[in-house]
Order: C-alpha cells, then sequence, then structure tokens
C-alpha cells in the first residue's frame, strides 16, 4: 500500500521568502505525485502532477516541485512567498491502474504568511 | 463549463437521521470519488464510482454508508442513522473518461455535514 508524509502540519513565510513544503511517499510501484491547495472552505485544486516525464515540474501560481526518486520525496517549493499563497497544501499519491486512481493524501501542511 | 457541484454545501442533522449528499461531475467525466475529510486530518478515500457501477469501495464504512452514481442524474452519497463521528467535509472530484492514475481528479467545494 503506498501512503505519503508531510513534515509539518504548520509552516510560517514571511512574504517574499522562499516557500518549502515537504513531502516523501512510500510506494511498491512508481507513483504519480500531485500537490493540491485548499483555501478555507474551498475545495482543492490542483497545482501541479508528476507523470514520469520530467522530474521537475512547473505548476500554477509559480509553484514547482521536483520527484526525487532516490530520496521518495516531492517537495514542493515556491521563490517568493506571495499573502494569496495562504493556505492548506496536500501532497498526494496515485499508482496504479488496479487501484481505480484513488489518491492517498499526506496530512496537509497549513501555510501562514506573514507581512 | 461548469466545475464539479456539490449540494449542499452545508447539511446539520440530529443523531440518527438520514444526510444525503450530492455530487454533479464535470461535463464529460464518468468516473467519481468520494472522499471525507475530519477535522484537522487529511482527505481520505471513500469510493470509486462509474456510471451505475462502484469500482472501489475499499474506504467506505462497512456500515450506515452508501454510494450511486446512476446512469441519469448525481453521484449520491448516503449516509443513514447519523452519529456525531460522521460530523466532517465530503468531498467529490470527477475525472476523464480514460479513468488512468495520471488523470487529474478535479474536487468539488464540499458539503460540510454537522450532526448535533
Amino acid at each position: 500500500a503506498q501512503s505519503v508524509t508531510q513534515l509539518g502540519s504548520h509552516v510560517s513565510v514571511s512574504e517574499g521568502a522562499l516557500v518549502l513544503l515537504r513531502c516523501n511517499y512510500s510506494s511498491s510501484v512508481p507513483p504519480y505525485l500531485f500537490w493540491y491547495v485548499q483555501y478555507p472552505n474551498q475545495g482543492l485544486q490542483l497545482l501541479l502532477k508528476y507523470t514520469s516525464a520530467a522530474t521537475l515540474v512547473k505548476g500554477i501560481n509559480g509553484f514547482e516541485a521536483e520527484f526525487k526518486k532516490s530520496e521518495t520525496s516531492f517537495h514542493l517549493t515556491k521563490p517568493s512567498a506571495h499573502m494569496s499563497d495562504a493556505a492548506e497544501y496536500f501532497c498526494a499519491v496515485s499508482v496504479s491502474w488496479a487501484a481505480g486512481n484513488k489518491l492517498t493524501f499526506g496530512g496537509g501542511t497549513r501555510v501562514l504568511v506573514k507581512p | 463549463n461548469a466545475g464539479v457541484m456539490q449540494n449542499p454545501r452545508h447539511l446539520v442533522r440530529r443523531r440518527g437521521q438520514e444526510a444525503r449528499l450530492r455530487c454533479s461531475p464535470m461535463k464529460g467525466h464518468s468516473h467519481v470519488y468520494w472522499y471525507r475529510q475530519l477535522p484537522e486530518e487529511g482527505l481520505k478515500f471513500m469510493v470509486y464510482l462509474q456510471k451505475e457501477n462502484i469500482i472501489d469501495e475499499s474506504g467506505m464504512p462497512k456500515e450506515r454508508f452508501s454510494a450511486e452514481f446512476p446512469k441519469e442524474g448525481p453521484s449520491i452519497l448516503r449516509i443513514q442513522q447519523v452519529v456525531r463521528g460522521d460530523s466532517a467535509a465530503y468531498f467529490c472530484a470527477s475525472s476523464p473518461e480514460s479513468g488512468v492514475p495520471t488523470d487529474t481528479q478535479y474536487f468539488g467545494p464540499g458539503t460540510r455535514l454537522t450532526v448535533l
């Protein structure tokens, strides 16, 4: 079975500073990895996804993530935080056709952006 | 192109009542997933459906919960005899016809169920 661990349930960054959100996965087969963002009282919006093409994936709103197989990681970064980045971020994995494409989510990281 | 629609957005039930949550997938999507988000937790998979078929219900509680996705109309998640522990946000997601693991799942705004 697959699993996802997000280190740090809360992260506080200053506006303009680097945003780094950590995600490690466990999977016995090649994974497909996703980052979603959730704003208060809203559904999840896809930021980016890794589908075994390029290991460095660029997403919306200036975010990117790098798949590192040797470290089983898929950390999310943004060079310069904006106030609008305050939200909760979820890393998720999907592994196989047989599993029916269900997503397994990490526990989430809530980002606070300080002015 | 409308996104995934869920209604109601908020639902209050007393213990022992039934809750019915509805989900209309995006146009052209025939795969529907239900997830539950308990307070201060991540989302947990409940069930995966295609039209008229339950494909994977490995995340559904064994009792009181059921789901359907009829040929016509929205997908329904039904919770019978609700208990306080059912209080959560329930999210529906849909994906395109292909249904492969790399498909993006598009999420609805969720239904927040409160059990008194």
